[in-house]
């Protein structure tokens, strides 16, 4: 069975500063899909960043960025220029595709990130 | 982009009382939606998997005669919750497969009282 681990039940980061959340998984499947989530105090889920398993460059978005290592099972994200806005709870995810044809997310422990003023 | 819609946002009940959530998807069909659970400072569970003009899927462990699903159409999935009693009382997430990964919808606090 897939499981995805976080490590980092909290940790905080100055305004500005760039800080890095890990991510590992364990699975014996060759395809599959990585993602970051990110849940505000509000509680709504955001797609902060995606990676394909069969892309070697690791997915960019704005200040966002993933280091994605496949034979290590690691998908870390790291967020540069961090702004008070980051503050949420970070969700790193798995995803493949199930023989029904359906696709289901397997959810880390997630990791609390405040941003510090 | 895609929304999915999720109503109510907050709902108090008595306990021995039923409870609707609904979920649209706005601006898209969604053949297929996920409902997850969420206890507070933990990771979202997934409960079902809800399928339009099926039956759905539900994940090991979770009631089908407690958590009442139903997806009628392809922008609607219901998840009642029957017979709610105090440890129901949770935050309760759909999703909808979109690209480039699926969409959530806003929530659902659950208290039962």
């Amino acid at each position: 069975a897939q499981t995805v681990t976080q490590s980092q039940p909290e940790m905080s980061v100055q305004e500005a500063e760039t800080v890095t959340l890990s991510c590992t998984y364990d699975t014996s499947e060759n395809n599959y899909y990585l993602f970051w989530y990110k849940q505000p105090p509000s509680r709504q889920m955001i797609l902060v960043i995606r990676q394909e398993a069969y892309k070697q460059q690791n997915a960019t978005e704005n200040r966002f960025s993933v280091n994605f290592q496949k034979a290590a099972k690691s998908f870390s994200l790291k967020i540069s220029d961090s702004q008070l806005g980051d503050t949420a709870m970070y969700f790193c995810a798995f995803m493949k595709p199930e023989p029904s044809g359906t696709y289901k997310y397997i959810f880390g422990t997630g990791t609390r990130l405040k941003v510090l003023a | 982009g895609a929304v999915v819609s999720q109503h109510p946002s907050r709902v108090i009940c008595k306990s021995g009382t039923s409870v609707k959530i609904e979920c649209r998807s706005l601006d898209f069909q969604a053949t297929t939606m996920f409902w997850y659970r969420q206890f507070p400072k933990q990771s979202l569970m997934l409960m079902a998997t809800s399928n339009e003009g099926s039956k759905a899927t539900y994940e090991q462990g979770v009631e089908k005669d407690k958590f009442l699903i139903n997806h009628a159409s392809l922008t609607l999935s219901t998840l009642t919750v029957t017979s709610a009693h105090p440890e129901d009382s949770s935050f309760y997430i759909c999703s909808a497969r979109t690209v480039p990964g699926y969409t959530f919808g806003s929530g659902t606090r659950l208290t039962v009282v």
